[in-house]
């Protein structure tokens, strides 16, 4: 199947560690993608990583990549409330050349002040 | 960065009327665009592939007729809802790709449309 699933929820104390978990389905992705989207907006993209990285660090943002078990972790360090949003990840499958996005069920973050 | 712009960001209208949206790659050239429907609480689902001067790609279950797409120029797709009824009365999203990038290069969104039909 082409599902690409997530936790629905999550709920942080400002200033902790938010880890936000996703699971894809398709090996073939060669960019796996954190987009987020705040209420009645679209999606901002936050990062991404090339498929035979295994870690990749932005500022806060620390994007972690297991192939084998095609899992893929977004942590957000030292969490803000205006980080309270949901965060979608995303694969892009090599289908019929076009690169469409296959996007998570999404997880919201809540940032308790 | 890469700037799409999405118009109306949101619009009522009576069922049996016709929309309009348009997106804009306002600083880049998109051969490709794709559009998105979103529920609410719900993930984004695709509904086509805009491609530049042909006709778009449809994923299964979306209807073409209903649901018709322009992207006339590189920088403009349309999605017009035609003969719109409540139960279209959702978000919709496009995004768009660098065209001078790789296949494969992050795509950039609009900030969607809230269509409400009465």
């Amino acid at each position: 199947g082409e599902d690409v699933e997530q936790s629905l929820f999550l709920s942080v104390r400002e200033g902790d560690s938010s880890v936000i978990n996703c699971t894809y389905t398709d090996s073939s992705s060669t960019y796996l993608y954190w987009y987020k989207q705040e209420p009645g907006a679209g999606l901002q993209l936050l990062t991404y990583i090339f498929s035979n990285m295994d870690m990749k660090q932005d500022q806060r943002l620390t994007v972690l990549l297991n192939k084998k078990d095609k899992h893929l972790s977004l942590r957000i360090a030292d969490t803000q409330t205006g980080d309270s949003a949901i965060y979608f990840c995303a694969e892009s499958p090599h289908t019929s050349g076009t690169y469409k996005y296959i996007f998570g069920t999404g997880t919201r973050l809540k940032v308790l002040a | 960065g890469a700037v799409v712009s999405q118009h109306p960001s949101r619009v009522i209208c009576k069922s049996g009327t016709s929309v309009k949206i348009e997106c804009r790659s306002l600083d880049f050239q998109a051969t490709t665009m794709f559009w998105y429907r979103q529920f609410p609480k719900q993930s984004l689902m695709l509904m086509a592939t805009s491609n530049e001067g042909s006709k778009a790609t449809y994923e299964q279950g979306v209807e073409k007729d209903k649901f018709l797409i322009n992207h006339a120029s590189l920088t403009l797709s349309t999605l017009t809802v035609t003969s719109a009824h409540p139960e279209d009365s959702s978000f919709y999203i496009c995004s768009a790709r660098d065209g001078q990038s790789s296949y494969n290069s992050p795509l950039h969104f609009g900030n969607g449309t809230r269509l409400t039909v009465t």
